[in-house]
């Protein structure tokens, strides 16, 4: 089946540090997954924070910054400089058309901590 | 705006019993979902549907059902909760049509004594 690993467990950054978060997936369908990150701020339920459906394009949303990348499989998050509200949790995710319809499938989650 | 709500939000239950985890959406997608977050496992698909009247099977089905009456509304039900569902439910809805993004309720933390 579909899988999405990424970086586990919490990454602390410090207040205007650089941040990369990897994201790996394998999809079983013939054609190209889509691939997502979502976060979840403290309290608050799962929104997007980016997409992308084309392999090779970038997505971009808060400073953050995603490439699809077909060959290595990959869809890395990237920010250039974080701040202290970034603190969150976030989900690499891919939705491939099975037999059945849209899924998504969830990576395991990582927890952003920026230090002030 | 899009908008899933979820009731209740927080839920204490014994085990043996009977717990229902409601979900409401205004978006009008077919697309509703149900998963669970743990610990180390990220969110997994328990059940989902196509639209009024449909249910599937999702990756963790054991020990859960799911009703969709209408559009709008998707339960998830648990008829003899156990320890091991303690967790947070999370619903969700989507469009294929808009490449699957998927809109999520706050949640609902459910913790089985």
């Amino acid at each position: 089946g579909d899988s999405v690993t990424q970086t586990e467990g919490q990454v602390t950054v410090s207040e205007s540090k650089s941040l990369i978060i990897n994201c790996t997936y394998s999809a079983t369908s013939i054609g190209y997954p889509n691939l997502f990150w979502y976060v979840r701020y403290p309290g608050e339920g799962l929104q997007l924070l980016l997409k992308v459906i084309t392999a090779g394009q970038k997505g971009s949303s808060r400073g953050f910054e995603a490439t699809y990348n077909k060959e290595a499989t990959s869809f890395h998050l990237q920010k250039a400089s974080v701040q202290e509200s970034d603190s969150a949790v976030y989900y690499c995710a891919l939705s491939d058309r099975g037999n059945m319809g849209y899924k998504l499938t969830f990576g395991t989650g990582t927890s952003l901590l920026v230090d002030p | 705006e899009a908008a899933v709500t979820q009731s209740p939000r927080n839920k204490v239950a014994v085990t043996g019993g009977k717990v229902t985890l409601s979900c409401n959406q205004t978006n009008n997608h077919n697309n509703m979902y149900w998963y669970r977050q743990d610990t180390g496992h990220g969110l997994r698909l328990i059940h989902y549907s196509y639209g009024a009247g449909s249910t599937e099977k999702g990756d963790i089905p054991d020990g859960y059902k799911a009703s969709r009456p209408s559009q709008e509304n998707f339960s998830l039900i648990l008829e003899l909760a156990t320890p091991s569902q303690t967790s947070v439910y999370f619903c969700a809805s989507g469009d294929p049509l808009s490449g699957n993004t998927l809109y999520f309720g706050e949640g609902s933390r459910l913790i089985v004594v």
